[in-house]
């Protein structure tokens, strides 16, 4: 079965700087899709960045990056220059071609001013 | 562009009453699901569709069914509620399972 664990329950970061959310991650398919979603309190879930597990390259979406290591099962995410406004609960998630969605049990993100 | 509209927003409900949670996309996507989310366990699926007609179970199925009708329409039914059911109700909607899902509001339901 496949499993997504998130290690760190609590991260803070200064306004400003830059984080890394931590995610692991085990399938035993080679076709998979890697996700990080951000809820913040409004409880919406917002996507924050995908990538293939078929591309090398890490996927980037403006201040957020992805730091994919296939081998090792890691799906790291980096927030720089850091703003209030991502004060969140962050989780990562693996889709398979199986028709199912798994979630870690995620990461709540405080900035401080 | 409404998304994903679920509702109720909140629900309360006593031991054993039975309720429906509903769910509609406008996207004409294939694929949707349930989730519940509980404290320190994130979100976990409860069952999901890849297309009218057809539904499966995810990984904490008992206690719920669902069936889909229309291919936007997904509602979620809750035969006798259990104060173990006590959750917040997430549906979402997407192409497949394995591209960007998109979710409802959600639904806080306390089972007393």
């Amino acid at each position: 079965a496949q499993t997504v664990t998130q290690s760190q329950p609590e991260m803070s970061v200064q306004e400003a700087e830059t984080v890394t959310l931590s995610c692991t991650y085990d399938t035993s398919e080679s076709d998979y899709y890697l996700f990080w979603y951000k809820q913040p309190p409004s409880r919406q879930m917002i996507l924050v960045i995908r990538q293939e597990a078929y591309k090398q390259q890490n996927a980037t979406e403006n201040r957020f990056s992805v730091n994919f290591q296939k081998a090792a099962k890691s799906f790291s995410l980096k927030i720089s220059d850091s703003q209030l406004g991502d004060a969140a609960m962050y989780f990562c998630a693996l889709g398979d071609t199986g028709n199912q969605f798994y979630f870690g049990t995620g990461t709540s993100l405080t900035v401080i001013p | 562009n409404a998304g994903v509209t679920q509702t109720p927003k909140f629900q309360v409900l006593k031991t054993g009453q039975s309720m429906t949670l509903q769910c509609a996309q406008d996207m004409n996507h294939e694929y949707m699901s349930w989730y519940r989310q509980d404290p320190g366990m994130g979100l976990r699926l409860i069952h999901y569709s890849v297309g009218a007609g057809i539904t499966d179970q995810g990984e904490v199925p008992n206690g719920y069914n669902v069936s889909r009708s229309t291919t936007e329409d997904f509602p979620l039914r809750l035969l006798s509620a259990a104060p173990s059911q006590t959750s917040v109700y997430f549906c979402a909607s997407s192409t497949s399972s394995n591209t960007e899902a998109f979710f409802g509001q959600g639904t806080r339901l306390t089972v007393v």
